[in-house]
């Protein structure tokens, strides 16, 4: 069955200390991949995306995301994080033309300041 | 940004009840609608998906009867679970997504909390 891996259920950091989230899918097949993140008491919001093209991925909040389709990966990344990174992370796939979203089960990040 | 608005926030109800949840597109037009439901410290997981004036489009094991779903306009979706009992308490989030593109994204409400007594 398709599903989506995040294996980094709590994560727990430092400000400045550098972030890299996993996230791996199982489908052969062509994928949209997405991040999204909800920050506490707010809804899921789209970090990042990738349809593709360049599979390095820039997206908001100095976050960026890598492509690797020999690994089905899709990992999160951030050079420096930041007290208001602390938040639920959420990496979700779509699979071929298929407009239904299937996320992983979440990583909760909390900064330490 | 395009909001979606989801009400209640949180509802709390004896069992046996039906409680209705709304999903509305605020400044989108959203023709296709998702429901999920989250467990605690779990993952999403779509229940169905609905498309304008159609008939929705449920997930293996959800029940079409239990958990049925209206989207009558571009802007609304309804969610009413029928006769709702305690193990159908959980956090009830809805999407839509605008146009027909694949480049268009869901954009997410804030969710439902639903406890049944």
């Amino acid at each position: 069955a398709q599903s989506v891996s995040q294996h980094n259920h709590h994560v727990i950091l430092s400000e400045a200390a550098s972030l890299e989230l996993g996230c791996n899918y199982s489908y052969g097949g062509t994928v949209n991949l997405f991040w999204y993140v909800q920050y506490p008491g707010q809804h899921l919001q789209l970090l990042l995306k990738y349809f593709s093209g360049d599979p390095l991925v820039k997206g908001i909040k100095g976050f960026e995301a890598e492509f690797i389709k020999s690994k089905f990966s899709f990992n999160l990344r951030k050079p420096s994080v930041q007290w208001s990174d602390t938040a639920e992370y959420f990496c979700a796939v779509r699979m071929d033309s298929s407009y239904k979203l299937i996320f992983g089960s979440g990583t909760r990040l909390l900064v330490r300041p | 940004g395009a909001v979606v608005s989801q009400h209640p926030s949180w509802v709390i109800c004896k069992s046996g009840t039906s409680v209705k949840i709304e999903c509305r597109s605020l400044d989108f037009q959203a023709t296709t609608m998702f429901w999920y439901r989250q467990f605690p410290k779990q993952s999403l997981m779509l229940m169905a998906t609905s498309n304008e004036g159609s008939k929705a489009t449920y997930e293996q094991g959800v029940e079409k009867d239990k958990f049925l779903i209206n989207h009558a306009s571009l802007t609304l979706s309804t969610l009413t679970v029928t006769s709702a009992h305690p193990e159908d308490s959980s956090f009830y989030i809805c999407s839509a997504r605008g146009g027909q593109g694949d480049n268009q994204p869901q954009h997410f409400g804030d969710g439902t909390r639903l406890s049944i007594l």
